[in-house]
């Protein structure tokens, strides 16, 4: 059962263009919602995250959107750059007081042509 | 240099045949998780641990065990390795359940 999925395996945008990748959740205990970007050969590095009490958080050219009762997110990358050619995931947690477990998405791979 | 290392970073071996995969954290971090990350299936959580001798079952625990004897190391053990655990594992540590997850490079393990 795959609560939190990325239908997207992969995506194809130009340099400079505005990038946009979702991701959905089916489990209503999550409640904080985290992107980490991977390159080949590397390990997951932390993006952006957002917790369910906002709808929207921006860090540079990095936003990710919220929108709970569709239980949807989407992270945009304005301007993309080729640097950004990577495989995106994306993760959520549900608020247990002390512990949690981070579930991820299948990643999306996006490619960012010049 | 904050960091997670594992090790071996790349390991060939046969089914039957016990092996561990060392991580370790110099960050003083509470939260340590092991993932495996497979085409199609993104990264899967195998067990995790809240602090020295707190662990508990991931998404994928069968086949595998961890300890947690010190706080700066969670090994990952395959008593009896087979095909099926060939794959891609992660070992990652975090301060507390909301900190940012920091991920170690990766142990690219064959099974034959």
């Amino acid at each position: 059962d795959q609560q939190v999925k990325q239908n997207s395996p992969s995506l194809s945008v130009q340099e400079g263009r505005i990038s946009i990748l979702n991701c959905d959740y089916t489990n209503s205990m999550f409640d904080y919602f985290l992107w980490y970007k991977k390159y080949p050969a590397e390990g997951p590095t932390f993006l952006i995250s957002i917790s369910s009490i906002k709808d929207k958080n921006e860090d540079g050219r990095f936003t990710v959107f919220l929108n709970k009762s569709a239980k949807h997110l989407s992270l945009h990358i304005v301007p993309s750059q080729p640097g950004d050619s990577a495989v995106y995931f994306c993760a959520a947690s549900p608020f247990t007081g002390t512990a949690s477990k981070l579930t991820f998405g299948t990643g999306t791979r996006l490619q960012v042509t010049l | 240099e904050a960091q997670v290392t594992q090790n071996p970073r790349y390991l060939i071996t046969v089914t039957g045949k016990k092996l561990t995969v060392t991580c370790s954290q110099n960050m003083n971090h509470e939260y340590m998780s092991w993932y495996r990350q497979d085409p199609g299936l993104g990264l899967r959580q195998i067990y995790y641990s809240m602090n020295v001798e707190v662990t508990d079952k991931g998404d994928v625990p069968e086949g595998y065990k961890v300890s947690r004897k010190e706080k700066r190391n969670f090994p990952l053990i395959l008593e009896s390795p087979s095909p099926n655990q060939t794959s891609l594992y992660f070992c990652a540590s975090r301060k507390t359940n909301r900190d940012t997850q920091y991920f170690g490079p990766g142990t690219r393990l064959t099974v034959l």
